[in-house]
């Protein structure tokens, strides 16, 4: 299973709602990432979890909260988002072996609309 | 802060044309990945570079990474409206992945 599963696939949200993106691969991976893709833009790194442990925040709002349950699950918690937070939000996942990132295996994406 | 810069951005192009994009830094990375995106999907890893003057062939893609490691290039060989999508190299740095700028590729049968 070289999986990464991504829901909702599409979302819309008013600014003030609270809403979850969830990310789940079994793989076996220890590293799991959030990028946030604009239209005709590379994605951006916001999070990293590294043995289910925060690693990396992107100087990301408080208003994006990722939370890592276990290994094999990934979260992101909105609440209070703007407009300008309309993007794909992707999931990642690697074998993470300290000496390299290694291959990004990518979901499909979460489309989140703010109104 | 570390930036890939890609050119072109864009690329539009007719079935059979040759074409080549490139990615460049002014870091040196421990490695370097090519990524394809098509809409509505995640970036797939197409290869993955570590030796500075590394030349790597997948059918008719050709991959090279500079000898300072801090550029690399894609080539492709009569391209296919199939090889439509968005082409971004990342630079990989030990702790996560910096992506480059993209170049958007168009491919007219």
């Amino acid at each position: 299973d070289t999986e990464v599963t991504q829901t909702p696939k599409h979302l819309v949200m008013g600014m003030t709602n609270k809403k979850s993106l969830k990310c789940e691969q079994h793989m076996g991976h220890r590293a799991m990432y959030w990028y946030k893709q604009k239209a005709k833009k590379p994605p951006e790194l916001m999070f990293v979890y590294s043995y289910e442990k925060l690693s990396i925040n992107e100087s990301v709002p408080s208003r994006f909260s990722p939370e890592c349950p276990n290994s094999s699950l990934l979260n992101l918690h909105l609440h209070a988002l703007q407009p300008e937070d309309s993007a794909l939000y992707l999931c990642a996942s690697s074998y993470f072996s300290g000496t390299g990132t290694g291959e990004l295996f990518f979901g499909e994406g979460s489309r989140l609309t703010v109104l | 802060t570390q930036l890939l810069e890609q050119s072109p951005q864009f690329l539009s192009i007719q079935e059979g044309e040759n074409l080549t994009v490139y990615c460049n830094s002014s870091s040196v990375f421990s490695s370097l990945q090519w990524y394809r995106q098509e809409p509505g999907e995640g970036p797939v890893l197409l290869v993955t570079v570590v030796t500075g003057g590394e030349v790597k062939k997948l059918k008719r893609l050709t991959f090279q990474f500079g000898d300072a490691r801090k550029d690399s290039s894609l080539h492709i060989t009569a391209a296919q409206p199939g090889d439509t999508g968005l082409y971004l190299c990342a630079g990989d740095n030990t702790d996560k992945l910096i992506f480059g700028t993209g170049t958007r590729l168009q491919v007219f049968p």
